[in-house]
């Protein structure tokens, strides 16, 4: 069954420095991976996916992520991080090969220092 | 509306009892998801729909839990005989149904068990 993994509990950040969120997934067969973002009492946002080609892949907000085969990573990053980007982010994987079921990390607090 | 619409957004009841709650997923939609998310954790998968039928209920967690699409638009995730340990936010997703496409999510439903 597919998984992610996301390592780090919370990411602290200033202001202005770039960003970045880990993520590594399992899969059998070829990732779908997405990233999403949580503020407060808020529904899940979707941030950006990776389906196929480019391995780099832009979305909302200024946030891009990294698509590495080998390594099994989608790292979310931004180059110069915002106070307003202080949330819970999310990575998500679907298996290309199995169903259509959408499997979450635990998630990563993201606080940006003014 | 345009999004994922979940009532009601609140729910308290108390330890033993049935609740309902239901999701509106986007039209045309025809893959629904139900995840259940507790505080500080990443959403966990309970169901899965594509049309009418349950494509994956693996992530059910017991026989007290049941969920129904009968018309493969509105869903309503049942919960018998209630336990404090079913407290979390209860969160319901939808997608056009293909592989590479992103899930939508609602605002949430949170069930307090007391």
């Amino acid at each position: 069954a597919q998984s992610v993994a996301q390592p780090e509990d919370q990411v602290n950040v200033a202001e202005g420095n770039p960003l970045t969120v880990k993520c590594t997934y399992s899969v059998s067969g070829n990732p779908y991976l997405f990233w999403y973002v949580q503020y407060p009492n808020r529904g899940l946002q979707f941030l950006l996916k990776y389906i196929t080609g480019d391995n780099l892949v832009k979305g909302s907000y200024g946030f891009e992520a990294e698509f590495n085969k080998s390594q099994t990573s989608f790292h979310l990053k931004k180059p110069s991080a915002l106070v307003s980007d202080s949330a819970l982010y999310f990575c998500a994987v679907r298996d290309m090969n199995g169903n259509n079921r959408l499997a979450f990390g635990k998630g990563n607090q993201v606080v940006v220092i003014p | 509306g345009a999004g994922v619409s979940q009532t009601p957004s609140n729910k308290v009841t108390e330890k033993g009892k049935y609740v309902e709650l239901r999701c509106d997923p986007i039209s045309g939609h025809t893959a629904l998801y139900w995840y259940r998310q507790s505080l500080g954790q990443g959403p966990e998968f309970l169901i899965y729909f594509q049309g009418t039928g349950a494509a994956d209920d693996s992530g059910l967690p017991n026989d007290r839990f049941f969920a129904v699409r009968p018309e493969g638009s509105v869903s309503t995730l049942k919960i018998q005989r209630t336990e404090r340990g079913d407290s979390a936010v209860y969160l319901c997703a939808s997608s056009p149904g293909l592989m590479n496409t992103e899930a939508f999510f609602g605002q949430g439903t949170r069930l307090t068990v007391v």
